[in-house]
């Protein structure tokens, strides 16, 4: 069956652009993750959406990082007035269920370079 | 901040040759998951172990929790080329993971 997927896969903006990056989590996944991974680190958690209501969001490093789901199931994660130390590798995953007792399952990526 | 601390770092072992990794958590979890990523495939779900179970194997993956340590291992049998790829333990509430270890297997 299809996987999470995500769009796009590279983005390229210039410092000061506003970007959103989509994930379409697999059909039916109730939980819904969004991660940041640096070259050479592990993920970090970023934000949590359980259907439409985002539970945690402790993880946006600043306020000009802003993620939705408004209909429980694509989701946008959107940088404003993007800087130089937001290029990563964003992560969407779904889960079936609730954490932290179910695995996750990852889509590709979207690689944001910052010029 | 980072859960889960991998060691090594990083890890080159012949085909055929047994690898282990290593993991340390800071607090509390309810269970600890082990995931691979490799460019070909993304972030992949390798194993889940809860934190009343001691051991866990699945195909050439044998995966061993100490809640006492907040310590996990995971041993990779027969090793194969195509277990090249970086590995991470990731636990918590928010599934949070350690920087990885990476995985060579020279054929």
């Amino acid at each position: 069956g299809a996987g999470v997927s995500q769009s796009p896969r590279y983005k390229v903006a210039k410092r000061g652009q506003d970007v959103a990056l989509r994930c379409d989590p697999i059909s039916g996944h109730v939980s819904l993750f969004w991660y940041q991974q640096a070259l050479g680190q592990g993920p970090e958690f970023l934000t949590y959406f359980q259907n439409e209501a985002q539970l945690d969001k402790s993880g946006l490093p600043s306020d000009r990082f802003f993620a939705e789901r408004p209909e429980g199931s694509v989701s946008t994660l959107k940088i404003q007035r993007t800087q130089q130390e937001d290029s990563a590798v964003y992560l969407c995953a779904s889960s079936a269920l609730q954490v932290p007792l179910y695995e996750q399952y990852f889509g590709p990526g979207t690689r944001l370079t910052v010029t | 901040s980072q859960q889960g601390e991998e060691d090594p770092q990083a890890l080159s072992i012949q085909e055929g040759e047994n690898a282990t990794m290593n993991c340390s958590y800071k607090t509390s979890i309810n269970n600890l998951q082990w995931y691979r990523q490799n460019s070909g495939r993304g972030l992949v779900h390798l194993i889940l172990i809860r934190s009343n179970e001691r051991e866990k194997h699945s195909g050439r993956l044998r995966v061993t929790l100490d809640t006492s340590k907040k310590s996990s291992s995971l041993l990779i049998t027969a090793s194969r080329a195509a277990d090249t790829a970086s590995y991470f333990c990731a636990g918590g509430s928010r599934l949070t993971f350690g920087e990885g270890t990476q995985l060579t297997v020279n054929p």
